[in-house]
């Protein structure tokens, strides 16, 4: 099942703080973050593992809440070079890490303005 | 390291007309992945393999087969292109093997059928 987020698009001024949504209707065992910028392939931010964790990448960090089976991607202070689409690739719990696969979001597309 | 690498980096092609995208990975990764990018859509997994001499389908396997040449190439083949197939066409590979591995994309092949 494909995991939602949201908001779909998020238009924001320099400076300014956004937060992306990864929910999942089953449990996850991982999620990895991924930036794409317009033509080009997506790029590796980060990834959680089940527990709880939270990352921080510079000025972009990310939470997993397993029991929520959901995570969220911090941008604060955002800069013109964080402009792009940004997916969610989520991988199920039952695999246990041997599941080989990623099932991607259909992507929040943020926007970041002078 | 040139990481993944894809060819062509486009492609027309006339209905009913066959090709062959090539990929190759000079990471030593044991898996590899070929995904389709559509407008709203994400990324969304054609077939994989989780290591040499294996291959399994994905979410959207119907008209396209795979070869898993060696540990560094595999490579997508459109036996009769339709419209419905035009796409950007993104290569994956990744150690899933190793603890907190993701997958690095290739920079992609636009495919457009008539």
């Amino acid at each position: 099942q494909q995991p939602v987020q949201s908001p779909q698009a998020v238009i924001l001024r320099e400076g300014e703080d956004a937060v992306i949504n990864c929910s999942s209707s089953k449990a996850l065992y991982s999620v990895h973050w991924y930036r794409q910028k317009h033509g080009e392939a997506p790029v590796f931010l980060m990834i959680l593992l089940k527990g709880g964790e939270q990352k921080g990448h510079e000025k972009i960090s990310a939470s997993f809440n397993e029991k929520k089976q959901q995570s969220s991607l911090y941008l604060t202070a955002s800069q013109l070079s964080y402009s792009g689409t940004y997916f969610c690739g989520t991988e199920g719990a039952e695999s246990g890490g041997s599941n080989y696969k990623l099932t991607f979001g259909k992507g929040t597309l943020l926007t970041v303005n002078p | 390291n040139a990481g993944v690498t894809q060819t062509p980096k486009f492609q027309v092609l006339k209905t009913g007309q066959s090709m062959t995208l090539q990929c190759a990975q000079d990471m030593n990764h044991n898996s590899m992945y070929w995904y389709r990018q559509d407008p709203g859509m994400g990324l969304r997994l054609i077939y994989y393999s989780a290591s040499e001499g294996t291959t399994d389908k994905g979410e959207v396997p119907n008209g396209y087969n795979v070869s898993r040449l060696n540990k560094r190439e595999f490579s997508l083949r459109l036996e009769s292109a339709a419209p419905s197939q035009t796409s950007v066409y993104f290569c994956a590979s990744s150690d899933w093997t190793a603890i907190k591995e993701t997958q690095y994309f290739g920079p992609g092949t636009r495919l457009l059928v008539l």
